[in-house]
């Protein structure tokens, strides 16, 4: 059962343009939501996360946008840069323990 | 100054011998985890320890034993390794269970059976 779904599987997007990537969970007991950057060879890195009492965080050029009633959130990265290419990762915990990943976003910003 | 470290990077085998990986973490946390990431890219939690304590054992096959000698190592014994094991194994660390839900990773141990 996959209890958070990814979409889309890859995603090659211009210099300058934004990103986005979306998930969808089906657990109402998940009250954290972090997404993960990870590069080939590297760990996941932890890039931003989001509470669901908020609809919206924002950290540089990332932005989460949190839709409770949907239960869907998506990570918008603007102005990608091709630094940015990389693998991204939703997730999403109950009371902060295990993680339940998506299944990654191949994400490639051409130049 | 690593954070979440793993021993060793690459591990290359053989089916049917064992194999430990080590992870040592120095953020002062007091939970830690294993996570599996397939040929696929999927990762999915294997165990978590709390001081010490394991508190998450999510099916895996009981060929994998974890063992916390402390609140700072995690560590992975395999035993009877099969060509299936063949994956990234992922340790990561979150600052206690009522704490900060973030977890950090370490870089992984890539295990490849033959």
């Amino acid at each position: 059962q996959q209890q958070v779904k990814q979409s889309p599987q890859s995603l090659i997007v211009q210099k300058g343009g934004i990103s986005i990537i979306n998930c969808a969970y089906e657990n109402t007991a998940f009250d954290y939501f972090p997404w993960y950057q990870q590069f080939p060879g590297k760990g996941p890195a932890l890039l931003i996360a989001i509470r669901p009492d908020v609809s919206e965080k924002k950290e540089g050029r990332f932005t989460i946008s949190f839709n409770k009633s949907a239960k869907q959130f998506s990570l918008h990265i603007m102005d990608s840069q091709p630094g940015d290419s990389a693998t991204y990762f939703c997730a999403a915990t109950p009371y902060g323990n295990k993680l339940v990943f998506g299944a990654g976003t191949i994400l490639r910003v051409k130049s | 100054d690593t954070a979440v470290s793993q021993t060793p990077k690459y591990l290359v085998t053989q089916m049917g011998n064992d194999k430990s990986i080590k992870c040592e973490q120095n953020l002062g946390h007091d939970t830690m985890y294993w996570y599996k990431q397939d040929s696929k890219k999927f990762l999915k939690i294997m165990f978590s320890y709390n001081n010490k304590e394991l508190i998450i054992n999510e099916t895996v096959p009981n060929r994998f034993s974890p063992k916390s000698p402390d609140k700072a190592h995690l560590n992975l014994h395999i035993n009877s390794l099969e060509l299936g094991d063949s994956a990234v194994y992922f340790c990561a660390s979150r600052q206690g269970l009522a704490g900060t839900y973030e977890q950090y990773f370490g870089p992984g141990t890539r295990l490849t059976v033959t």
